[in-house]
């Protein structure tokens, strides 16, 4: 079955760097994945499609300070130069011939 | 621009119906697979349903299959769920997004179910 693993929070300085972790399920390690941002009070935006090699795409506008890279089963956002409006809900998301797949989301804290 | 705009929620009674619309404008619609996603209060994003370019290809979350049916209409742009039999755990934000990447997301609309 494929599933998407998330912690359910994270926190980090401003200015400082976080790396937020999606895990893939047993057996789906080369699927490709998406991160989306939920600031709150609105609605998800897309940030960039992540492969399984570490090579990604980002959305229109999506900053520089947001990255992505892979390794076996692990899908890693980093953002650095952390800012306040970097406080949101993440998640990632995958899919499969007859179904879309969300994680259960990281809730970032910007201290 | 690509812009996506739901409309079509409220409040409806447990075991009313509800159709829902996504207005697409900024890109060719006829193109790509598109998708419906909700979110519940408080909770994460949940896949609902998605639909192929040309129609011929649907599927669902087991929580809505034989209730909800997805659908669309190329000549307008526009993307489709007929909510019917609806359920308190039915109550939340529904997203209309594109692509298999959802790359692109409305605004959203409420849709709460309640007595």
């Amino acid at each position: 079955q494929l599933v998407l693993t998330q912690s359910p929070s994270a926190s980090a300085s401003l200015g400082a760097s976080v790396k937020l972790t999606c895990t893939l399920s047993s057996g789906h390690s080369s699927y490709d994945i998406a991160w989306h941002q939920q600031q709150p009070e609105k609605g998800p935006r897309y940030l960039m499609k992540l492969n399984s090699d570490g090579s990604h795409n980002k959305g229109d506008g999506i900053p520089d300070r947001f990255s992505g890279s892979s390794s076996g089963a692990e899908r890693y956002l980093t953002i650095s130069s952390l800012q306040s409006e970097d406080e949101a809900d993440y998640y990632c998301q995958t899919w499969d011939t007859g179904i879309r797949v969300f994680g259960g989301g990281t809730k970032l804290t910007v201290l | 621009e690509v812009q996506l705009v739901e409309s079509g929620g409220g409040l409806v009674q447990p075991g009313g119906s509800l159709r829902l619309s996504c207005a697409a404008s900024g890109f060719t619609f006829s193109t790509y697979w598109m998708s419906w996603v909700r979110q519940a209060p408080g909770k994460g994003l949940e896949w609902v349903a998605h639909i192929k370019q040309d129609g011929s290809e649907k599927n669902y979350v087991d929580s809505v299959k034989g209730r909800f049916t997805i659908s669309r209409d190329n000549a307008k742009n526009s993307l489709y769920l007929q909510m019917n039999s609806l359920r308190a755990e039915d109550t939340a934000v529904y997203y209309c997004a594109r692509s298999s990447w959802h790359d692109y997301w409305g605004q959203g609309t409420l849709v709460t179910v309640s007595s």
